[in-house]
């Protein structure tokens, strides 16, 4: 069964701390997205990936960085945690759009980190 | 500026109470419009993928419709096990990344 794993379900981090969010999939894709969810705010864009040591921004990539060493794996890093970054974060793979027949497969979501700073 | 709109945000049925989602879309050339349904606490799950108006697409009680400017979910006499998140996103043809919905709120009472 192909998945995508994120490294913790529930995290408590104290403001200032950096913080390593991982996601690992193991499905061969080449694109990975971290998105973070917020009631009334639906999912927003993090940082996106389309291949191993590239990253892009997404929507809102303040106080959030990236990294992508290998192909399978993709961090999310919060530099200094703050309370307005307690969210659920979600990590997602694809396969990339110029693949036929990829859009059949939509993204796979891992089930989430919820991380809260206090 | 491509977007994504769903109403209701919050819809309660009685168990065999058919009704329709509504996603709403402006996207400059569409490669693809997605549904998932989110679990609480989960990631959402992948449910279908429409390409062009007039399509249509069904799974157990779900079926999915597109037109140029709007998504219907319509679900089929629901069961209380398909309460859940609803979202809608959309793929321009010029990127990978989709533009998500905000969601709607579905619950199925028994």
């Amino acid at each position: 069964d192909v998945k995508v794993t994120q490294s913790s379900r529930y995290l408590v981090k104290r403001t200032g701390e950096k913080v390593f969010l991982e996601c690992v999939q193991d499905m061969d894709h080449e694109n990975m997205f971290w998105y973070r969810q917020d009631p009334g705010l639906g999912l927003r864009l993090i940082y996106f990936s389309y291949d191993v040591k590239m990253k892009e921004k997404g929507d809102i990539p303040e106080g959030y960085s990236v990294s992508r060493e290998k192909k399978e794996r993709f961090s999310l890093i919060l530099e200094s945690a703050s309370t307005n970054q307690t969210s659920m974060y979600l990590c997602a793979s694809s396969l990339p759009i110029n693949l036929e027949g990829a859009a059949n497969y939509g993204y796979t979501f891992g089930s989430g980190t919820r991380l809260t700073v206090v | 500026e491509d977007q994504v709109t769903q109403s209701p945000e919050a819809l309660r049925l009685q168990e065999g109470e058919s009704s329709s989602l509504n996603c709403s879309y402006t996207v400059s050339g569409l490669r693809g419009l997605f549904w998932y349904r989110q679990d609480p606490g989960k990631g959402p799950e992948f449910l279908f993928t429409l390409y062009s108006a007039g399509e249509e697409k069904e799974k157990e009680r779900l079926k999915a419709t597109l037109t140029k400017k709007e998504s219907f979910l319509h679900i089929t006499a629901p069961k209380p096990e398909d309460s859940a998140t609803y979202l809608c996103a959309v793929q321009a043809e010029r990127d990978d990344k989709i533009i998500f919905g905000k969601g709607t709120r579905l619950h199925i009472l028994p």
